[in-house]
């Protein structure tokens, strides 16, 4: 148990689909993040949020909308998807944003399989 | 490029030995952290080094940091078949106030029994 919750762990949608990730912290943390894990590529950060408030978008496509409604639960609203958006999608939370010192905690991912 | 870049990409060794990855990195940084990675599953934190830092220990784990050479270096000791998983280092940055970890692209590590 790692106080990090994703649901559901597998998704696999069509391209036209629509489909939302969940994510839900237990740790009480501020902060929380999406990432995309694919095959042989670096894990690459999506979106930041921090108190709610969305701090960073990667130049993420607009195909995926995130939404914080508080510091708990994060979602990835995932719209009209290509192939190659099939992917481990990560939830992590941290703390404080502020802090650098601190290591961030994952949730077990959603694996994304995109037909 | 930020990234941190780890080597071997691939290492396989026997149940007992010690296993080394080593990850390297181009800017400076506030801390490199280790995370590991079983099949199927999250990222789970191992350690967490400061820039000042330049050696920290932690059970069956021993990290290494040199920031002249802008290295660092994971060490287990004893490696037993649960180690088996992937292993990715992380730099730790403060961008405009944020903190941001940049990931490599991890060590797989086979633990043989």
């Amino acid at each position: 148990e790692t106080g990090v919750t994703q649901t559901p762990r597998h998704l696999v949608m069509g391209m036209t689909n629509k489909k939302s990730l969940k994510c839900e912290q237990h740790l009480g943390h501020n902060a929380m993040y999406w990432y995309k894990q694919s095959a042989k590529k670096p894990l690459e950060l999506m979106f930041v949020y921090n108190f709610k408030e969305q701090t960073e978008n990667n130049s993420v496509p607009s195909r995926f909308s995130p939404e914080c409604p508080n510091s708990s639960h994060l979602f990835l609203h995932l719209h009209t998807l290509q192939p190659e958006d099939s992917a481990l999608y990560l939830c992590a939370s941290s703390p404080y944003l502020t802090n650098s010192n601190q290591p961030q905690h994952f949730g077990d991912g959603t694996r994304l399989s995109i037909l | 490029s930020q990234q941190g870049e780890e080597d071997p990409q691939a290492l396989s060794i026997q149940e007992g030995e010690n296993a080394t990855m080593n990850c390297s990195y181009k800017t400076s940084i506030n801390n490199l952290q280790w995370y590991r990675q079983n099949s199927g599953r999250g990222l789970v934190h191992l350690i967490l080094i400061r820039s000042n830092e330049r050696e920290k220990h932690s059970g069956r784990l021993r990290v290494t940091l040199d920031t002249s050479k802008k290295s660092s270096s994971l060490l287990i000791t004893a490696s037993r078949a649960a180690d088996t998983a992937s292993y990715f280092c992380a730099t730790g940055h403060l961008v405009g106030g944020a903190q941001k970890l940049v990931f490599g692209q991890g060590t797989r590590l086979t633990i043989n029994p």
